[in-house]
Order: structure tokens, then sequence, then C-alpha cells
């Protein structure tokens, strides 16, 4: 059973340009977390996304938006970036369930903006 | 409004001693618990969740954590640490009425001295 996967692993761009991220959910599981870990720091929670729909978003700008397809899988997609965007991007699936929350994380897609 | 306070950011032993990684959180209600860990440019791997009932709750690897919700607190304990131990290591808090979003706390670095 494959677990969470991303892609790219690694990802290099310039200030201002637009990049994608995707990721594919562990099986059976329906909703997609993605988050961004700056050097040193705890990963930050930027949204959540269930049967398609933004279903809770953190404190980033409208920069950052995403996609869940039918299949469950995600995008995120940052525009104009800054290099303040650099960090590694995790994404994270769980089932829903009034009886787990548990996330599982894939290995994340580290950005490098220049 | 749910936060993760992690009280030391570098933690250091010698090999085959125990371990004792600090965590308090804040919750407005009955939150879930965990503790991940993220070897280097590795996603995060579950340790441990509470979710209710037990204080003492069992992870994998050797590790437990103790909840002791007097003190608000959610402390990470191994009788003895190995060298594959070291890694950065993640409390984290949700709560189902906040859609089980994650609350990251900044991470203790875990040194193992051979």
């Amino acid at each position: 059973d494959a677990g969470v996967t991303q892609s790219p692993t690694h990802l290099i761009k310039t200030r201002g340009q637009q990049v994608t991220l995707r990721c594919s959910p562990k099986s059976g599981h329906d909703t997609v977390s993605w988050y961004q870990q700056a050097l040193g720091q705890g990963p930050q929670f930027i949204f959540q996304y269930y049967e398609e729909e933004e279903r809770q978003r953190g404190n980033f700008p409208d920069r950052f938006s995403g996609h869940q397809f039918p299949n469950y899988s995600s995008e995120l997609n940052v525009n104009a970036l800054l290099l303040g965007d650099s960090a590694l991007y995790l994404c994270a699936s769980s089932p829903t369930s009034l009886y787990t929350d548990t996330q599982y994380f894939g290995p994340g897609t580290r950005l490098t903006v220049l | 409004a749910q936060s993760v306070t992690q009280l030391d950011s570098h933690v250091s032993v010698s090999e085959g001693t125990p371990v004792l990684l600090r965590c308090n959180y804040s919750s407005s209600y009955s939150p879930s618990l965990f503790w991940y860990v993220q070897h280097p440019n590795k996603g995060l791997q579950l340790l441990l969740k509470y979710t209710s009932a037990a204080t003492l709750v069992k992870g994998i690897n050797g590790f437990d954590a103790v909840f002791k919700k007097s003190e608000t607190s959610f402390h990470l304990t191994k009788p003895s640490a190995h060298m594959s131990d070291a890694a950065e290591y993640f409390c984290v808090v949700s709560e189902w009425s906040s859609g089980n979003q994650f609350y990251f706390g900044t991470g203790t670095s875990l040194t193992v001295i051979p």
C-alpha cells in the first residue's frame, strides 16, 4: 500500500514565477491538507481539501491556492513567488471519520525561490 | 484556540540513557495529541497519538508519552536512546471542532552521543 506521494522532490524558481506542487493521498483517504515548513520551524497549516472543496484555510495569502481532483489527489499553486516562500511543502492525507484524525505525511517538496 | 509549546529546542543525550522531550499544550476542548518524528530530508512519521482515557500512550520504536491534563503536558519518553533516534521531534495538537487542523510545536532536535 503506497503512502502519501508528492512531486516534484525539489524545485527551484525565481521571484515572481508561479509553481504547482502535486500530492497523491494514501489509499482510502479522501482529505488532503497542505503545510509549509520553513527552515528550522514547525509546519504551518495552509489549507485542507475535502470533496474537491477548500474546507479550512490557515493564515496564508490568496497567492496560495489549491485544487482537489475526483481521485482525491491535490495540487498546491503559489503565484508571484517571494523569497520567503522558500520552504519544504508537506502534504498530508487522512480519512474522513469521526473515529480517527491522524494525518499521514508525504516526504515533501523542497521549494527554493531565488 | 489551540497551541503547542515545546520547551526545549535542542536535547542531547548519550546512547543508552533515557530521553525526555517536553511538550505543553493549550486547547479549549478535548484535544488529540500527537508526536511525530522527522529525520533529515524525510517526511513526518507518526510516533504515537493520544485521544482519551489512558494517560500513558505507547508508541513505535520504544517511545511512550505521558498525558497529564492538570499540567496540560504531553511529554515524550524513551528509556534508552539509540543512535538512530537522532532527529527532529514535533508535538502536535488538534481538535475535531476545528476540523482536525494540526497545530505544530517548533520542534525539538535530539542529538544522541555515542
